[in-house]
């Protein structure tokens, strides 16, 4: 049972690189999040969908983009890295609607832009 | 909006001593509130969670949490701690309704000194 699934789990960029990060979850959960965590920060929420085929901006949005093409899957992508996008981004999901539930979180992608 | 405060950023505790790190909400309508641990190196992990019913929820590990609704707080308690306990910890809300976000507090770290 994978669970919550991150590739890759550490990445090098130059600035003005792309790259996509890929999330997996394998529980048929609706609710997909990216969340970047930075020292004395938090986690703070990227983007997220809330189904497949759908998207939504979170707090930090900026140079992101997103797509949930299939619904196990939820990709980030970054079209030109900065090193203001240096930190750990972390995938987690969630069962739909209204039930009460908790989220799950994949193991984590460390970038590095220099 | 809602938010999410830790007030105690970094916590240093000898083994054996009483833990309780506090988490301040703001939303008006019904929440879930967690505790999620990020052991060193590792993803998020869920301690414990409040959906509904008694306030004074168990987690694992020992650890426990009591809602207290007039005061907005969620506050995470241990008798006593171990040195396996050095973590981060972080508080999160998640409306029970609409589209479901969950926001994250910015984090306490705690460093227990054997």
């Amino acid at each position: 049972n994978a669970g919550v699934t991150q590739t890759p789990k550490f990445r090098v960029l130059k600035t003005g690189q792309s790259m996509t990060l890929l999330c997996a979850q394998d529980m048929n959960h609706e609710y997909m999040y990216w969340y970047r965590q930075d020292p004395g920060m938090g986690l703070r929420l990227i983007h997220y969908s809330v189904g497949e085929g759908t998207t939504a901006k979170g707090e930090v949005p900026d140079g992101y983009n997103v797509s949930r093409l299939k619904k196990q899957n939820f990709l980030l992508g970054l079209e030109s890295a900065a090193p203001s996008q240096t930190s750990v981004y972390f995938c987690a999901s969630t069962e739909s609607g209204f039930r009460n539930t908790e989220a799950f979180f994949g193991q984590g992608t460390r970038l590095t832009v220099v | 909006a809602q938010s999410v405060s830790q007030h105690n950023h970094h916590v240093i505790l000898s083994e054996a001593a009483s833990l309780e790190l506090g988490c301040n909400y703001s939303y008006g309508g019904t929440v879930n509130l967690f505790w999620y641990v990020q052991y060193p190196g590792q993803h998020l992990q869920l301690l414990l969670k409040y959906f509904s019913g008694d306030p004074l929820v168990k987690g694992i590990k020992g650890f426990e949490a009591e809602f207290i609704k007039s005061k907005f707080s969620f506050n995470l308690r241990k008798p006593s701690v171990q040195w396996s306990d050095t973590a981060e910890y972080f508080c999160a809300v998640k409306n029970s309704g609409g589209y479901q976000k969950v926001t994250f507090g910015t984090g306490t770290k705690l460093q227990v000194i054997p």
